[in-house]
């Protein structure tokens, strides 16, 4: 079985700061890792993930994670935030191993950007 | 595409009724899944679904039902409301085989039991 631990339950930072937030994971298996996002009132959206390969991934606005595998972490960062960023995010894992695809979540840290 | 559609949006049950929160998605996704989310706590999976006539519990089961005839439609039941079922409730879905862990999520269902 995986788990999810998210460090920080509520980040605030300024515009324009950068940001880090923090996710480890623990399993005893190979995982594919996740963040996504949840902006108010909607539903989640795939933010990025790691699969296999490099392990720094990208998404298309700005955000930034590492997979750690000695350190069991998958932390998310920007080097300068928006007022937009302004959500919920969660960090996921799933088993590498396949079957029903399901994820766990961590519990969320709300990323607050301030003017 | 519409993707994933829930409804109601919002929904007041006094303790003890029964409903039906709709699901249902128009990708041909053969997974399909039903989440809560409350406050602090993340997503906890109720049941997923890995095909039409094919069900099987998540972590958080109980006081819930669902069923799945056709693959587009994955209704979940609440049979005696209870306020601790007070929630938001999410409907994923993703196809087998695609990219791993990419569930596409509906808008929700804020459900408040009194």
């Amino acid at each position: 079985a995986q788990s999810v631990t998210q460090l920080d339950s509520q980040v605030p930072v300024f515009e324009e700061a950068p940001v880090e937030l923090r996710c480890n994971y623990s399993s005893s298996v190979s995982v594919y890792l996740f963040w996504y996002v949840q902006y108010p009132n909607q539903g989640l959206q795939l933010l990025l993930k790691y699969l296999s390969g490099s392990t720094l991934v990208e998404s298309i606005n700005g955000f930034e994670a590492e997979f750690n595998k000695s350190q069991t972490s998958f932390h998310l960062r920007k080097p300068s935030v928006h007022i937009s960023d302004t959500a919920e995010y969660f960090c996921a894992v799933t088993s590498a191993q396949g079957g029903s695809e399901k994820l766990v979540f961590g519990k969320g840290t709300k990323l607050t950007v301030n003017p | 595409n519409a993707g994933v559609t829930q409804t109601p949006k919002f929904r007041i049950l006094k303790i003890g009724q029964s409903m039906t929160l709709q699901c249902a998605q128009d990708m041909n996704h053969n997974y399909m899944y039903w989440y809560r989310q409350d406050p602090g706590m993340g997503l906890k999976l109720i049941y997923y679904s890995v095909g039409a006539g094919i069900t099987d519990k998540g972590e958080v089961p109980n006081g819930y039902n669902v069923s799945r005839s056709t693959t587009e439609d994955f209704p979940l039941r609440l049979e005696l409301a209870a306020p601790s079922q007070t929630s938001v409730y999410f409907c994923a879905s993703t196809r087998e085989r695609q990219i791993p862990g990419e569930q596409y999520f509906g808008p929700g269902t804020r459900l408040t039991v009194t």
